[in-house]
This record gives C-alpha cells, sequence and structure tokens, in this order.
C-alpha cells in the first residue's frame, strides 16, 4: 500500500491481556515511530526506530511495554498485562531516510479499549 | 513537562476569515517545527513546516510564523474553508539529536457557515 498500514484498527482487551499492535511502514522508510494519544492529548512519543534499532525507547511508560523491528521495516508494539490506562489510540509513524525527514507520515492508529 | 503547548484547546472562526492556531514551546534546542491536521479516526496528516532559519513559510492558503526570541509560532489559515475543520497539532524536533517529534496537544478549529 501506498501509506501506513496500522492492525488491528480497533482492539477491546481485557484487563490483564497481551497486546500486539503491528505497524507496516512505508516501504523504503528507515524511521519508524511509535505514539500514543489519550482522549484529548495531542500524540505522545513512545519510541523510534532507524532501521531495526531501537533509538529511543525513553517514552515507553513501563515495562509493561515492549516494541521491536527485527527486519527494519515492519514493527510491534506489545503490552504485556493490560491496565485499564493502557487504554489509547497508538499511532505509528515512519519517515523518508532523506535529511531533514521528519515529515512523518501517520497510520489510521489502533485504539485499544482495555476492559 | 510539557515542551510544545498549544493553549486553545478550540477555536471557532467565520468561513471565508483568518484562523489563527498559536502555539509555544519551551525547548530552545528544537530547530524544526511542524503543524499536522487531524480529522475523527485518521491519523494526523502532515500540513505545514519550518525550519528555525526562517521566520515564515507560505504553503497556498497556510502560513507559518515562526519567532524564535519569544518561542512562538502560528499558522495561519486564510481563507478559512469548512474543510478546515480539524484538530491541528503543532508539533518540534531538535534535528541534531533526531528525528523524534514532540507534539502539542492540538486545537480543535470550528469553521462557521
Amino acid at each position: 500500500g501506498a501509506g501506513v498500514s496500522q492492525s488491528p484498527r480497533y482492539k477491546v482487551a481485557k484487563r490483564g491481556q497481551d497486546v500486539a499492535l503491528r505497524c507496516d511502514p512505508i516501504s523504503g522508510h528507515v524511521s519508524l515511530f511509535w505514539y500514543q494519544q489519550a482522549l484529548g492529548q495531542g500524540p505522545e512519543f513512545l519510541t523510534y526506530f532507524q532501521n531495526e534499532a531501537q533509538l529511543d525507547k525513553s517514552g515507553l511508560p513501563s515495562d509493561r511495554f515492549f516494541a521491536e523491528r527485527p527486519e527494519g521495516s515492519v514493527s510491534t508494539l506489545k503490552i504485556q498485562r493490560t491496565q485499564q490506562e493502557d487504554s489509547a489510540v497508538y499511532l505509528c509513524a515512519s519517515s523518508p531516510p532523506d535529511s531533514p525527514n521528519t515529515e512523518a507520515f501517520f497510520g489510521q492508529g489502533t485504539r485499544l479499549t482495555v476492559v | 513537562d510539557q515542551q510544545v503547548k498549544q493553549n486553545s484547546p478550540s477555536l471557532s472562526v467565520q468561513e471565508g476569515r483568518i484562523s489563527i492556531l498559536n502555539c509555544d514551546y519551551t525547548n530552545s534546542m528544537f530547530d524544526y517545527f511542524l503543524w499536522y491536521k487531524k480529522y475523527p479516526a485518521e491519523g494526523p496528516t502532515f500540513l505545514i513546516s519550518i525550519s528555525s532559519i526562517k521566520d515564515k513559510n507560505e504553503d497556498g492558503r497556510f502560513t507559518v510564523f515562526l519567532n524564535k526570541s519569544a518561542k512562538h509560532l502560528s499558522l495561519h489559515i486564510v481563507p478559512s474553508q469548512p474543510g478546515d475543520s480539524a484538530v491541528y497539532f503543532c508539533a518540534a524536533s531538535d534535528l541534531n539529536r533526531d528525528d523524534k517529534i514532540i507534539f502539542g496537544k492540538g486545537t480543535r478549529l470550528h469553521i462557521l457557515p
């Protein structure tokens, strides 16, 4: 596809369940970002990859959150033992290798609801 | 600690008039600034950007102004159109550090008929 693709679009999880959110970036994009957007808030940075290297994970709220991008393309954000406060839209973005390359392209997001 | 601040949660503007969305930042290392637009149930889409070496960038109906000494930027939309109704996010990046983009909380713009 032409854009960033995220799946699933919607996910309902029972508290304590593990979830995995997938992001397919635009082909050829080197940088990949995960953001968390709570209701009425702006996107909050979670983590950042350049190819397969996770260069910054300072925004991950707890050790229950884990992200990977093993082959430098598709990325997965995993949340273990989900809590109600994890309910949010999780946005993935990618940007091309040009510099400056901060015009990141966003996917539609995965709306996670923890019940 | 909010590094990018959008103090107006919402703004209503008459169709055809100018919309001005404001943004303040605290990190003096930011050197690249962006505006994103977001419709419901969609991801943010890039609108316009400005480098810290400039104080103005214009693209059609959209102009971004940067005042580095005040750590303030604004987005002007003129004339405002109904399709401009959306949430607008101000964002900033320190390109000397990495590509990470820091977002404000957004301003919801309503264009009134």
